[in-house]
Order: C-alpha cells, then structure tokens, then sequence
C-alpha cells in the first residue's frame, strides 16, 4: 500500500493561503490522490481528489507532481473553519482506505 | 444534500455484550465502508462491502465482527462479544463507485464497560 509522509502540524494566520504537503513516493499509477479533514468531534470530511492534473473545487485546489510521488493541497484564504486535521490518501481501487495521522492546521485569527 | 446517517449517536454497553451498528448509506451509492477511530488515535479502517459481500477487510475485523445490508438501504456493523478496547468512534461511509469521494457518516460513539 502507497503510505504517506505529512507534516504533523501546520499554522496559518486568518483569510492567508495554506500550502498543505504530502509525500506519496510510492504510490502506484493508478491511485487517484484523496484528501480529507477532519474537524474536531466529526466524521472525516472529503475535501478534493485527482489522478494527474491539478484540480479545483470550492473548497480547495489540488497540485500533483508531476512524477506524482507528491501533491500539495492549498487553501487559498484559511478560515477559523478550515481548522482541522488534513489528510491525504491515495486511494487504490478496491484496496484500503489508510488514513495515516494527517497534519493539524491551526489557523491564527 | 444527500447524507450518510448513523444509528445510534451513543451506544453504551456491557463487555461480552452483542451490539449492532446502524448506518443509511446515500441511496445510489454502491460501496460501502466502516472505520473506527479510539479517541486520540487516528481513523482505521475496518471493512469494505460491495455487491453484497465483503470486498476488503483489515487485520481488526476478525470473527468478533460481521457486516450486512439486509433491506437494500440500511448497512450494519455486528460486534457479538464485546471487549473494552472496542470502545471507539466507529464512522460509515459510502460512494458511489470505486474511485469517487467517500461520504462520512457522523459516527456512532461505542462505550464498553
């Protein structure tokens, strides 16, 4: 199974842009790249997801390498909501889903 | 906004106890999961259903445990005996094929005492 390294904490001050980075280095061709949050006292929550280009949705952007053994997640203006564990997944069809211990974003008002 | 819902959101119990957990996956969805999480510990999963058996299943998911979707809507987790460190957070998700984002259920706190 393609295992991941993140940081295990990040801060960010209020309404500025969040780099969030995983190292995936082996993962496989055909794993798509999930990243999910989870906020205090919550389920885990789906955040975005890709294969090999970079993607955007409303709630993030998505940047893949293009040797795809990394991508960054990024929060273009983080609020006190966006405050969370991150995690990034590489999801290989009809395998396990494996969590890993994520990094903590603390957004600073 | 479709959901995944979670029956019961507290379920206290004595060790050696059965205990059935509750889930309403969203309705055209075709995969379905359970995990858990002990507190301070991170997400695990347990288990993965499709096409009506188990797809995929962790090294925790032993003989203690088994899975069902008896009616076509409701997904279960059977614990038949169970023991302390089965305490957790336990969380349903589903999706709606291999490849897409998984939906969260809120989770069901298991207490065993």
């Amino acid at each position: 199974d393609a295992k991941t390294t993140q940081p295990n904490s990040m801060e960010s001050n209020e309404e500025e842009p969040v780099h969030l980075p995983c190292n995936h280095s082996t993962i496989s061709g055909t794993d798509y790249i999930h990243w999910y949050r989870q906020l205090p006292s919550q389920g885990p929550e789906y955040v975005i997801h890709g294969l090999t280009s970079n993607v955007n949705n409303r709630m993030a952007s998505l940047a893949i390498a293009e040797d795809r053994k990394s991508s960054t997640l990024i929060l273009h203006r983080a609020t006190l909501r966006d405050a969370a564990v991150y995690y990034c997944i590489p999801d290989r069809i009809g395998n396990q889903f494996y969590f890993g211990t994520g990094t903590s974003l603390t957004v600073i008002p | 906004e479709p959901e995944v819902t979670q029956t019961p959101s507290h379920q206290v119990t004595q060790m050696g106890q059965e205990v059935i957990l509750r889930c309403v996956p969203i309705s055209n969805h075709l995969y379905f999961y359970w995990y858990r999480q002990i507190l301070g510990q991170k997400v695990e999963f347990l288990v993965s259903f499709y096409n009506n058996e188990i797809s995929e299943k962790s090294e925790i998911f032993d003989d203690q445990f088994s899975v069902e979707r008896p009616d076509g809507s409701n997904f279960t987790l059977k614990i038949r005996s169970t023991k302390l460190e089965d305490s957790a957070m336990y969380f349903c998700a589903s999706r709606q094929n291999s490849y897409n984002e998984q939906f969260f259920g809120p989770g069901t706190r298991l207490t065993v005492l």
